[in-house]
């Protein structure tokens, strides 16, 4: 089973409304990462968020982690063309000193005309 | 600026044949480096990483190896390929590897065995 589980799997939004992707844990996230992957391609740094309540935005993009430090969500507003392609979390599950991630399986996300 | 190079591109290989895929890093010194696998339908599993020349860490038992013969090259190899080693392999690289250091990521590897 996932460590990190993303939802939704897929989905398509009408181009200019918003959508939300989320990422759940049953451990502490001490740090998560948001990476958006075009097919084929590697994977593109979105966000990072460290501590519990935190936001962050870009563009139109804004990612939260909640107070309990177990779930991020991924928030686009008025999407676009361009925000089409594969969103994956990433997370540390631990305080090693390495850096291990693990990754929820992605949300494809499709923007239609 | 850092960047991250990874070749080939793509890859089709039979059953039995060895590999080789090669990744390197411009304009950092010593940065962690990094093998994952993204196979059809699942996500990044990390196969090995490296904190050094030389030192090499495995995550999973497998028909793969992976080594580090210059600060910012890392090498993924096999002797015999399977058809499970199919999949898209991603080099990335971190300054620290600490809990919160972010990993940048290589444009990938398709590497298909037939």
């Amino acid at each position: 089973s996932q460590e990190l589980e993303q939802s939704p799997q897929s989905l398509i939004v009408q181009e200019g409304k918003n959508l939300t992707i989320n990422c759940t844990s049953s451990k502490t996230l001490y740090g998560l990462y948001w990476y958006k992957q075009k097919y084929g391609e590697g994977l593109i740094f979105l966000m990072m968020l460290q501590k519990g309540g935190e936001e962050k935005s870009h563009e139109k993009i804004t990612a939260k982690l909640d107070e309990k430090k177990q779930q991020s969500s991924l928030h686009i507003t008025a999407s676009q063309p361009s925000h089409a392609g594969i969103y994956l979390c990433g997370a540390s599950l631990t305080t090693d000193s390495w850096g291990k991630l693990q990754f929820g399986a992605g949300t494809q996300v499709v923007v239609t005309p | 600026s850092q960047t991250i190079h990874q070749w080939p591109a793509t890859l089709v290989q039979p059953v039995g044949s060895p590999l080789s895929l090669e990744c390197t890093v411009e304009g950092t010194s010593n940065p962690n480096l990094y093998w994952y696998r993204q196979a059809a339908g699942r996500g990044l599993q990390l196969l090995f990483y490296s904190v050094g020349i030389g030192q090499i860490s495995s995550e999973v038992p497998q028909n793969l190896s992976a080594s580090r013969p210059q600060d910012r090259q890392f090498i993924l190899s096999s002797k015999k390929l399977l058809l499970s080693d199919s999949g898209f392999y991603l080099c990335a690289w971190s300054v620290t590897g600490g809990s919160t250091d972010t990993q940048y990521f290589g444009p990938g590897t398709r590497l298909t065995v037939l």
